[in-house]
């Protein structure tokens, strides 16, 4: 079945403990991406990779990282993350126009 | 730079009612227009789209038209059932840049049997 996987779906954590989020996809795309959904702000892209070893900033990546070393993984790195960085997370992945997510993941920092 | 405005949420319905949410966009070149529902506790789904002037998207009853003289994109259903309820996110994609998605803020809509 083609998808895009997500862990951990659910996460509590404190300020400053590192953290990374993986997203997997089976569907050999080479378009990935990253977005946070927040009440009334709809989903913005966090950072993007248009294949192995490339990535970019989308329109709010402070105080996230990312890293492609294969094509079907895109984790997304929390260095030191803050209450401000609670969110719904969710990983993309396309080779055309049409974007398939993955089922989400509930970060909250205390 | 690119922008999606949506219709202000919720919406609650009865069953069976008509259901128009809009949805206006701004856009340099010639994005392509998306909707996609999420249902609770899940992921976005890919609605339908549209990706020139005129062509109209549809799926499970859904339709939207991409009305480029009115920068709009509204999505209808002629009868919703309770199994609709969900949230709805228009979105474009503009190929002139990084293939991302610009998101509206999204509408809840509930509907009651």
């Amino acid at each position: 079945e083609a998808q895009v996987t997500q862990n951990p779906r659910y996460l509590i954590t404190v300020t400053g403990k590192k953290l990374t989020v993986t997203c997997s996809q089976n569907m050999n795309h080479e378009y990935m991406s990253w977005y946070r959904q927040d009440p009334g702000l709809g989903l913005r892209q966090i950072y993007y990779s248009m294949n192995v070893e490339v990535t970019d900033k989308g329109d709010v990546p402070e105080g996230y990282k990312v890293s492609r070393k294969e094509k079907r993984n895109f984790p997304l790195i929390l260095e030191s993350p803050s209450p401000n960085q609670t969110s719904l997370y969710f990983c993309a992945s396309n080779r055309g126009a049409t974007q398939y997510f993955g089922p989400g993941t509930r970060l909250t920092v205390l | 730079g690119d922008s999606v405005t949506q219709m202000e949420g919720p919406v609650t319905l009865s069953e069976e009612a008509f259901l128009t949410i809009n949805c206006t966009y701004t856009a340099t070149g010639y994005p392509s227009l998306f909707w996609y529902v999420q249902y609770p506790g899940e992921g976005l789904q890919l609605l339908l789209k549209a990706t020139k002037a005129d062509d109209k998207g549809s799926n499970k009853g859904f339709e939207a038209t991409y009305r480029k003289e009115t920068t709009s994109f509204h999505l209808e259903k002629g009868s919703v059932q309770v199994s609709d309820s969900a949230v709805y996110f228009c979105a474009l994609s503009d190929f002139q840049g990084a293939q991302k998605l610009v998101f509206g803020q999204g509408t809840r809509l509930t509907i009651n049997p």
